[in-house]
Formats: structure tokens, sequence, C-alpha cells
């Protein structure tokens, strides 16, 4: 099992460039999240999926879009990206509700010059 | 509004002994579940333990315990023998099932030092 597995792993852009950010996972979850982690504060939610077919925004939406492709596949696309998008994003996934801890992947480092 | 509150940006170990991480929550919702987890140099974040808002006990895995004080909003971490893997950062986070336990929301995190 690869558990929760994320492309790129580094990626610089410049300003006003899109991106998509990939991630799958192998445990078939039915909920997966994309958070931001920005230096000195904890993660923050970006978008969540809490089953095939539905996303909600999280606490950080504006900018960012995503795409549920199937159970096992979550993106997060930056369609013009901005300096204040540079951080660290990762993609978790569990099983749904407030009683399951949720797996993360490696994590995209993406810098916005 | 909910609310995670970590107010130890720092913390030193020595090697063998037992450190407790502060974290204290805001929430209105009856339900809720709080969570801590690692996250080493290398970035990966590390499920670490539960507890559940009604749950009776503490939680423990291994050297892991989470010290629940429901009335004081409280939820620290208790780290036994700290060895020097466990020097990280570290995350108290929470959801409830008022928002479906889907928006889990992170402390800022503490990093803990652990001396040889």
């Amino acid at each position: 099992n690869a558990g929760v597995t994320q492309t790129p792993k580094f990626q610089v852009l410049k300003t006003g460039q899109s991106m998509t950010l990939q991630c799958a996972q192998d445990m078939n979850h039915n909920s997966m999240y994309w958070y931001r982690q920005d230096p000195g504060m904890g993660l923050r939610l970006i978008y969540y999926s809490a089953s095939e077919g539905t996303t909600d925004k999280g606490e950080v939406p504006n900018g960012y879009n995503v795409s549920r492709l199937n159970k096992r596949e979550f993106s997060l696309r930056l369609e013009s990206a901005a300096p204040s998008q540079t951080s660290v994003y990762f993609c978790a996934s569990n099983t749904g509700g407030s009683y399951n801890e949720q797996f993360f992947g490696p994590g995209t480092r993406l810098t916005v010059l | 509004a909910q609310k995670i509150t970590q107010t130890q940006p720092g913390m030193f170990v020595q090697e063998k002994e037992a450190v407790t991480l502060d974290c204290t929550y805001d929430t209105s919702d009856p339900s809720y579940g709080l969570f801590w987890y690692k996250q080493p140099s290398s970035g990966e974040m590390i499920f670490l333990i539960y507890q559940g808002s009604y749950d009776q006990q503490n939680a423990t895995e291994g050297r892991y315990s989470l010290n629940f004080q429901k009335a004081r909003k409280s939820a620290n971490l208790v780290i036994s023998a700290s060895q020097l893997g466990d020097s990280a950062m570290y995350f108290c986070a929470m959801s409830s099932t008022n928002t479906g336990g889907f928006k889990t929301i992170f402390g800022a995190g503490t990093r803990l030092f652990v001396k040889a």
C-alpha cells in the first residue's frame, strides 16, 4: 500500500501561471482533504470532499479549485498563482467523520515568484 | 467559532524524561474529536492519538497519553520516556460532528527538542 501519494513534490511557478496538484489514495477512503501549511501556522483546510462526487469549501478556499475525479483521486488547481499561495500543500484522506484520524501525503512545496 | 490554542512554541526535554505539550480548544459543539499529530523534520504528518469528547477515560497509545480535561477544554499530550526521535513539531487538532467531522482545525504547533 502506497497510502496517500502527491505529485509533484516541489514546484516553482511564476505569478499568474496555473497548475494542478495531484493526490491519490489506495486505502478506499471516502473522504479527502487539501490543506496548506505556512510557517508558524498549523494546517488550514482549503477544500474537502466528504465522498465521491461532492466537494466543499474549507477555511481558505479563495484562489483554488478542486476536482474529486473518482474515489481515489482528488486534485487541487491554482488557476492564477499568486505569491501568497507559496506554501506546503498536504493532501489527506480518511473514512470520514470526526472520529477518524487522517492519513497524509508527503506534501508539495510550492513557491510562487 | 472553533479554535485550537497551543501556547508553547518550543519545548526542551531531557532524553528519558516525560514532557507535556499543552493544547486548549474552544467549541460549542457537544460532540467532537481531538487529535495529536507529529511532524518530523522530514515533513510528513503522523497521527499519534485520538480522544473523543464522550470518552470517559484518557486515551493512551504506547508512550503517548492524552490528558483530557473537558471542563477546562484542554487536551494535553504527555510523552513518557522521551527519545531523540521524538524531536519534531506536534500539532493538536479538533473536528466536530456538527460539521460532519470534516472541517478539522489545527493549532499552530509546538516544536519539541529532545536533548541527549
